[in-house]
This record gives C-alpha cells, sequence and structure tokens, in this order.
C-alpha cells in the first residue's frame, strides 16, 4: 500500500516552454501532498505544501507564479513549471501524507528529472 | 533554518560486514524523525518513523535508534548485501508542522 506515482520520469524541454508534472496517490487518498527539488549533491529541499482544494503554500524563495501547483482532487496535484529557463533544471519529487497507524509519514513518487535547454 | 546532518556522505563495505552512519537534527522542538531508504531511479522507501527518546525499531537486518535529547539517531545495518546498497535519508519534521527537513543523505555501496 502507500503507492504514489509521478509522471512523466524525465523531461527535455526548450526554454520558454511549460512542463507539467503529475503527482498521484494510487491506493490512498491524500488531503496534503509536498513538492521538492534536488540539486546535484543537495538535499531535498520543499518547494510547498499543496492541500487539496486550497492554495499551494510556498516555501521561502519559491516563486509561486512560475511553480503552479494544482490538487484538485484528493489523489493528484500537479506541478507546472512555467517558462522553464535552464537554471530550473532540476530533479522534482512529490510526496502525499498518509497515516502509518498513529503516526504520519509521507510516501514518494521516484521523481521528474528536468533539463532545460 | 533547520539543519540536518548526516555522515559518512558515502561508504562502501564489504558483503557480510554491519555498518552503521549517523543523522543529527535539532533537538529542540522535536516531533518525528524519519528514515527512508532510497534505490537510484525508484521511489523513496519509508523505514522508520520514531518518535520517542531512546526508541529502537528494526525491520529484518536494519535498525534505528533515537536521542532526542542530544539531537541524533543511528542507522544500523548487520550483514548487509548488495541489495542494501542505497541512499539513505533522514528527516526531521517539528511539533505543529507536517514539513519534513531532509539530510543529503548517505550513499552505501555493498560489494560482493
Amino acid at each position: 500500500g502507500a503507492v504514489v506515482s509521478q509522471h512523466p520520469s524525465w523531461v527535455i524541454c526548450k526554454s520558454g516552454t511549460s512542463v507539467k508534472i503529475e503527482c498521484r496517490s494510487l491506493d490512498f487518498q491524500a488531503t496534503t501532498m509536498f513538492w521538492y527539488r534536488q540539486f546535484p549533491k543537495q538535499s531535498l529541499m520543499l518547494m510547498a505544501t499543496s492541500n487539496e482544494g486550497s492554495k499551494a503554500t510556498y516555501e521561502q524563495g519559491v516563486e509561486k507564479d512560475k511553480f503552479l501547483i494544482n490538487h484538485a482532487s484528493l489523489t493528484l496535484s500537479t506541478l507546472t513549471v512555467t517558462s522553464a529557463h535552464p537554471e530550473d533544471s532540476s530533479f522534482y519529487i512529490c510526496s502525499a501524507r498518509a497515516e502509518q497507524g498513529a503516526l504520519e509519514t509521507q510516501y514518494f513518487g521516484p521523481g521528474t528529472r528536468l533539463l532545460v535547454l | 533554518i533547520l539543519n540536518v546532518e548526516q555522515s559518512p556522505q558515502s561508504l562502501h563495505v564489504q558483503e557480510g560486514d554491519s555498518t552503521n552512519f549517523t543523522c543529527s537534527f535539532p533537538s529542540s522542538n522535536f516531533y518525528a524523525l524519519h528514515w527512508y531508504r532510497w534505490e537510484t531511479a525508484k521511489s523513496p522507501e519509508a523505514l522508520f518513523v520514531m518518535t520517542l527518546n531512546g526508541d529502537e525499531k528494526k525491520k529484518g537486518r536494519i535498525s534505528a535508534t533515537l536521542n532526542t535529547k542530544e539531537g541524533y539517531s543511528y542507522l544500523y545495518i548487520k550483514g548487509s548485501q548488495p541489495e542494501d546498497s542505497a541512499t539513505y535519508l533522514c528527516a526531521f519534521s517539528a511539533y505543529g508542522s507536517y514539513q519534513l527537513t531532509f539530510g543529503k543523505g548517505t550513499k552505501l555501496s555493498v560489494i560482493p
């Protein structure tokens, strides 16, 4: 149980285009999903918290107009990188919050590697 | 800014050796410490969620301990196997927050 899928797994695009990444919880409902970014040799850094039916909460330094997040259902959140530039090239990974007994944990998708040319 | 440190950054062990690595985290406002195992091209897999000082959890040959007062957790692997090769991540969550703050991970390579 607690499987999260992410699509696409990798994408190469031209500078100026927009890229949409989907994150789905396959066997559970997730009221909260998270989007992280990882640059080489760095830790996973939280970009935003996505709540179903409401606006996402962005971390300091993350442009909300550039990284559009939509969480329209309990099993799907999307991240759109608008007008992507080479500096947006990174590894993007989502997670979905679920309860594990009395404790909560996050279950991760496999990530999306974005290369902007 | 919360600081979560993991050491070593990487290590190589022979098959059959036991090994351990460290995660240090802020001791104030602690809620939970998470360990994940991340194989290349796969999703990070949740190993343990630990909340109580002195807690020890075990899953097969892998175990973890927690010291919330001094802010560290150890992950132990007994009798390492090649399939244990992965990056092991720890993440800290503060009281009242769902957010996880991750360390950079320890990359383990088990040599057959």
